[in-house]
């Protein structure tokens, strides 16, 4: 079954330090969004690609950053981790545009920046 | 600045009743509405999409209404289970400047008990 997997599911790590959370899907889908969630927000687009070398900035890109490869990964990187980037993050994937048609998301990964 | 408010934040109710959740938005020119279902821990996955035209949408025993010229949506729950314990997320697209921007409004988390 196609699906579309996040790793790590939880990372610890320090203020300054670059971290990369990776974003796999095995549904061929051309776009591909990361968003992070926090309590008393709704979920916010950081970034987005609409195909391969596509990225674009979504509300709250500030310090993220992306790239698209291939159809199958869309890997985030924070350049130098700042302790309002801990949040949850959350992958997704769609066929269409955003909001047109269904997005399949990861599981999340838990980010805390100590 | 487009906006999506859900009420009530939370809500308790026993196995087998029913609920209704409420969704209003300022999102504008409206494209489209989705109700999300998202398990803790999980990611986000769709119940329900409205376009301006559709008035109700069943999926089991998940129903979403929308009002398009009051800008509200809701979405009701028959025969509550447990299995529905989760956060229900109001998604709300439109077109701005030609392409679709996705707007989340920040849940309403339910917890069915026995």
């Amino acid at each position: 079954d196609a699906e579309i997997t996040q790793s790590p599911r939880h990372k610890i790590t320090e203020t300054g330090r670059q971290v990369t959370l990776a974003c796999h899907q095995t549904w061929n889908h051309n776009n591909m969004f990361w968003y992070r969630q926090d309590l008393g927000h709704g979920l916010r687009l950081i970034h987005y690609s609409y195909g391969v070398q596509d990225t674009n900035k979504g509300e709250v890109s500030d310090g993220y950053s992306v790239s698209r490869s291939n159809t199958e990964d869309l890997p985030l990187t924070l350049e130098s981790a700042a302790s309002s980037q801990t949040s949850v993050y959350f992958c997704a994937s769609s066929d269409g545009a955003a909001g047109d048609t269904e997005a399949f998301f990861g599981q999340g990964t838990r980010l805390t920046v100590v | 600045k487009n906006q999506v408010e859900q009420s009530p934040q939370s809500l308790i109710i026993l196995e087998g009743k029913n609920c209704t959740l409420q969704c209003n938005y300022t999102v504008s020119p409206f494209s489209n509405l989705r109700w999300y279902k998202q398990d803790t821990g999980r990611g986000p996955v769709s119940l329900t999409i409205m376009t301006f035209s559709e008035n109700t949408k069943s999926n089991g025993r998940y129903t979403a209404t929308l009002d398009a010229d009051t800008k509200q949506s809701s979405l009701h729950i028959t025969a509550s289970q447990l299995s529905d314990s989760a956060s229900y997320i109001c998604v709300v697209s439109d077109y701005s400047g030609g392409y679709q921007k996705v707007t989340f409004g920040t849940g309403t988390k339910l917890q069915v008990i026995p």
